[in-house]
């Protein structure tokens, strides 16, 4: 089965703090993306990577950057949080070519910045 | 980007019951997805369905891309379907999800 880790499954910071959320797959995909998700908006894309140091901006990347140093690993950078960044986040990969449409996602992180 | 809509918002069967949740998108997309979240916020995949229909145990799902809608049948609901479902198009490299449908079984 494929797994897809985040590092945490809560998480509490304070406005300013730079914060660091992890994502790990174990499949040897090429694309992972971080979402975001709030109530009455479904989820959002923030950033998307097809491979490693690539990185593409989704809909809404203000605020956030990312990381992709290795293959399996991708992470999301707030890199002075705000409240309004309070939201749970989801991390999702996926195979490229004609698989590329089948995402698997994370648990999530649930994020309360204060 | 495209726009995708769901409904209803919400729902609430008796267990036993069916269901019917809809998905309507704005334009043409490569894919179809449908997938569930359940109380503990973890996203599966339940039906990957760009066109057709595909049926899984008691749940089945439609699509039909040259109108634009998909359907995602859930018969004889039980109290472990409760959660968010949620369709999600594809186009290109872009994945654009609709709000969700809050399904509540109740005993």
């Amino acid at each position: 089965d494929v797994k897809v880790t985040q590092s945490s499954r809560y998480l509490v910071k304070r406005t300013g703090e730079k914060v660091f959320l992890e994502c790990v797959q174990d499949m040897d995909h090429e694309n992972m993306f971080w979402y975001r998700q709030d109530p009455g908006l479904g989820l959002r894309l923030i950033y998307f990577s097809y491979d490693v140091k690539m990185k593409e901006k989704g809909d809404i990347p203000e605020g956030y950057s990312v990381s992709r140093e290795k293959k399996e690993r991708f992470s999301l950078i707030l890199e002075s949080a705000s409240t309004n960044q309070t939201s749970m986040y989801l991390c999702a990969s996926s195979w490229a070519g004609t698989a590329s449409d089948i995402q698997y996602f994370g648990a999530g992180t649930r994020l309360s910045v204060l | 980007g495209i726009q995708v809509e769901q409904s209803p918002p919400d729902l609430i069967l008796q267990e036993g019951a069916n269901s019917t949740l809809r998905c309507n998108f704005s334009d043409s997309v490569n894919n179809l997805q449908w997938f569930h979240q359940n109380p503990w916020g973890q996203l599966i995949n339940l039906f990957y369905i760009p066109s057709g229909t595909k049926q899984n145990g008691r749940l089945s799902a439609t699509t039909v891309a040259t109108e634009r809608y998909s359907l995602l049948y859930i018969s004889s609901s039980q109290t472990t379907d409760s959660g968010v479902y949620f369709c999600a198009a594809t186009t290109g490299n872009q994945f654009y999800f609709g709000t969700g449908t809050s399904l509540t079984v109740i005993p």
